[in-house]
């Protein structure tokens, strides 16, 4: 079955940037989604078909996809931006399934 | 407003059953393929089920294959999820989502409820 790797934590100071990558086995050739889970709470899309944001979605939120490597960037990274963010795609290989990444705890220090 | 409500929730033996409800409010339900997803406590997220506009098509996750049944009723706008022979594995926050379908084949989840909690234990 497909696996997708993420880092388990990422720190960021406020105003800085932090990226958040997702691997996966020639990843570049799905689409790539991305979901915000604050505590408590459920998950919110923030990026869907790689880079394309929903409505209501800061322009701080962006994302990219190539070869086995997807990425969320995160860019002047504020306070309510604490949150686990998991990736996400369609497996369509011999048995099709949703496939979520292990999940990044975004820490703002 | 989108919306999508979770309930059935709750506390049952191993080997039990239980039956979940997500009512959809805000859209025309009819027209989109519908999701379970889970969360076990402390963990990532798992898809669980799908179901297609007009429920000839479900597909599910090996792990709950022959014991969990996706179905939906379009003239009540609900979504359902009957859960049988359950195992303690399968304690976790369950979220009805909508799920995207196009022409790239299946996309994302959006939105999501709130989720309903089950927890199996004796």
């Amino acid at each position: 079955s497909y696996v997708l790797t993420q880092p388990p934590s990422v720190s960021v100071a406020p105003g800085k940037t932090a990226r958040i990558t997702c691997g996966g086995n020639n990843i570049g050739s799905k689409s790539v989604h991305w979901y915000q889970q604050k505590p408590g709470q459920a998950p919110v899309l923030v990026i869907y078909y790689d880079s394309d944001r929903p409505s209501g979605i800061p322009e701080r939120f962006s994302g990219s996809n190539s070869g086995n490597t997807a990425t969320l960037t995160i860019s002047r990274v504020e306070a309510g931006d604490e949150a686990d963010y998991y990736c996400q795609v369609w497996d369509s290989s011999s048995d099709p399934s949703y496939v979520f990444g292990t999940g990044t705890k975004v820490t703002v220090l | 407003e989108v919306q999508l409500v979770e309930s059935g929730g709750g506390l049952v033996q191993p080997g039990g059953s239980l039956r979940l409800s997500c009512a959809a409010s805000g859209f025309t339900f009819s027209s989109y393929w519908m999701s379970w997803v889970r969360q076990a406590p402390g963990k990532g997220l798992e898809w669980v089920a799908n179901i297609k506009q007009d429920g000839s098509e479900k597909y599910y996750v090996d792990s709950v294959k022959g014991r969990f049944t996706i179905s939906r009723d379009n003239a009540k706008n609900s979504l359902y999820l009957q859960m049988n022979s359950l195992r303690a594995e399968d304690t976790a926050v369950y979220y009805c989502a909508r799920a995207s379908y196009g022409d790239y084949g299946f996309g994302w989840f959006d939105p999501w409820g709130q989720g309903t909690l089950v927890t199996v234990s004796s």
